[in-house]
């Protein structure tokens, strides 16, 4: 079975450029989540999807970052634009419901660096 | 509100010692469910164990071993006779009514050969 994809793998942009970041979950898996993970942190949620809605993104700076999830399968987040704080991996989780006992299966991560 | 301590940042030792990584939580919920996961240096989070707040029995799998207690509010992991390959960061993780995932902020645990 595959595990979740993510692309891509490493990014690099200079400041107030944009940048999306695409995933595509583990086939099945109706719960959707993209984390920021600063170094040297844990991951901190950014949004949760069910299936394509949005049930959580009160966590989402919405004045430059966007999040979509068209058909309830991959999902794209958007920055614009970039700023040098942004610079983080990002890493997209899925799993098969929303339970809070459901294991979450995570991506290798998109590692920005913002110049 | 919810939050996980890992106090440890960061754990050194020599291959085929114990190593014990710790865990605290809060939280107001009484059901709720902790995790461990591994982060090695290729950065992809792997899960480890999940633990329900009902079921106090520590768990052992292979040469990992998990003691959770209520009383103290702790979720601790053990690694018997480590091995060059359990270097990673180890992140302690729960989940409560919120249906968030909320992360320690990992330990780095650095096995010597």
């Amino acid at each position: 079975e595959a595990g979740v994809v993510q692309s891509p793998r490493y990014k690099i942009i200079e400041k107030k450029q944009p940048v999306a970041f695409w995933c595509n979950p583990i086939s099945g898996h109706n719960t959707l989540y993209w984390y920021l993970q600063n170094l040297g942190q844990g991951p901190e949620l950014l949004i949760r999807y069910e299936n394509e809605e949005a049930v959580d993104d009160s966590q989402l700076p919405k004045d430059r970052f966007s999040a979509e999830r068209l058909k309830g399968v991959d999902s794209t987040l958007k920055i614009q634009p970039a700023e040098l704080g942004d610079s983080a991996v990002y890493l997209c989780a899925s799993s098969p419901g929303l339970a809070e006992y459901n294991e979450q299966f995570f991506g290798p991560g998109t590692r920005l660096t913002v110049l | 509100a919810q939050k996980v301590t890992q106090a440890q940042t960061e754990i050194s030792v020599v291959e085929k010692e114990d190593v014990t990584l710790d865990c605290v939580y809060e939280t107001r919920d009484t059901t709720y469910y902790l995790f461990w996961y591994k982060q090695p240096p290729s950065g992809e989070l792997v899960f480890l164990i999940r633990r329900n707040s009902f079921d106090e029995q520590n768990e052992i799998s292979g040469r990992y071993s998990w003691n959770f207690q209520k009383s103290t509010s702790s979720f601790n992991f053990t690694i018997t006779a480590s091995q060059v390959v359990d270097s990673a960061v180890y992140f302690c993780a729960l989940v409560d009514s919120s249906y968030k995932l909320i992360f320690g902020s990992g330990t780095r645990l650095l096995v010597r050969p």
